[in-house]
């Protein structure tokens, strides 16, 4: 079954870089987009960024962009995403989620169980 | 950006009652291949968001029949007919047609 497994959140100071993990499992890694999405505490769903299946194409929200970058490293199933210059407002459960196929559009069929990020002096 | 609007953003329901949500987006979510992109969520308490419908109406796997999703376009119906003790948590629509991709605010339900 699809296993989508989130690593590397913790406390950073505002200014700082955390990188974070997504091991998947289950499907085959190379055939699929996947995205990033991201919950502050109390609040709604914020989609984060998303890489097609090839890794040619990444799209990021405004409020990200320039500083996170999101990749994929296919010889460990692997998705990624680097955070630098993190600000207060980026504290957030972070959520790696795999796209349903390339016919739905952006569609997300599986979510991992998310990785807390939390940016504070 | 297309922004999506829910209603109502709380929904206490007594077991065995029916229950609706709406949501609209501010441009159509009809794509050419004549499929409305657009999701439903729920995410329980503490747990992470899980799908129930994709593309306006097909129910996701093991999804109970209890719920349905309707609409075209921009506006767009959950549908719980039986609503369960289980069935608690906040439902979000999402639009699935482009980048950014966005999410309502999110419905909380809840029982009474």
């Amino acid at each position: 079954q699809v296993q989508l497994v989130e690593s590397g959140g913790g406390v950073v100071q505002p200014g700082g870089s955390l990188r974070l993990a997504c091991a998947t499992s289950g499907f085959t890694f190379t055939a699929f987009g996947m995205h990033w999405v991201r919950q502050a505490p109390g609040k709604g769903l914020e989609w984060v960024a998303f890489i097609r299946y090839d890794g040619h194409d990444k799209f990021y929200a405004d409020s990200v962009k320039g500083r996170f970058t999101i990749s994929r490293d296919i010889s460990n199933d692997t998705l990624f995403l680097q955070m630098d210059s993190l600000r207060p407002e980026d504290t957030a459960m972070y959520f790696c989620a795999k796209n349903r196929d390339f016919w739905t559009g952006f569609s997300i069929n599986y979510w991992g169980q998310g990785t807390l990020v939390t940016v504070s002096s | 950006d297309v922004v999506m609007t829910q209603s109502p953003l709380s929904l206490p329901v007594t077991p065995g009652e029916p229950a609706s949500i709406s949501c609209r987006s501010s441009q159509s979510l009809l794509h050419s291949s004549g499929y409305n992109f657009l999701d439903w969520y729920l995410q329980k308490p503490g747990q992470s968001p899980q799908v129930l419908i994709y593309l306006g109406s097909n129910r996701a796997s093991g999804v109970p029949d209890r719920f349905s999703g309707s609409g075209s376009g921009t506006d767009f119906t959950l549908k719980i007919s039986r609503v369960e003790p289980d069935d608690v948590g906040v439902y979000y629509c999402m639009q699935a047609l482009q980048t950014p991709i966005t999410f309502g605010q999110g419905t909380r339900l809840d029982i009474k």
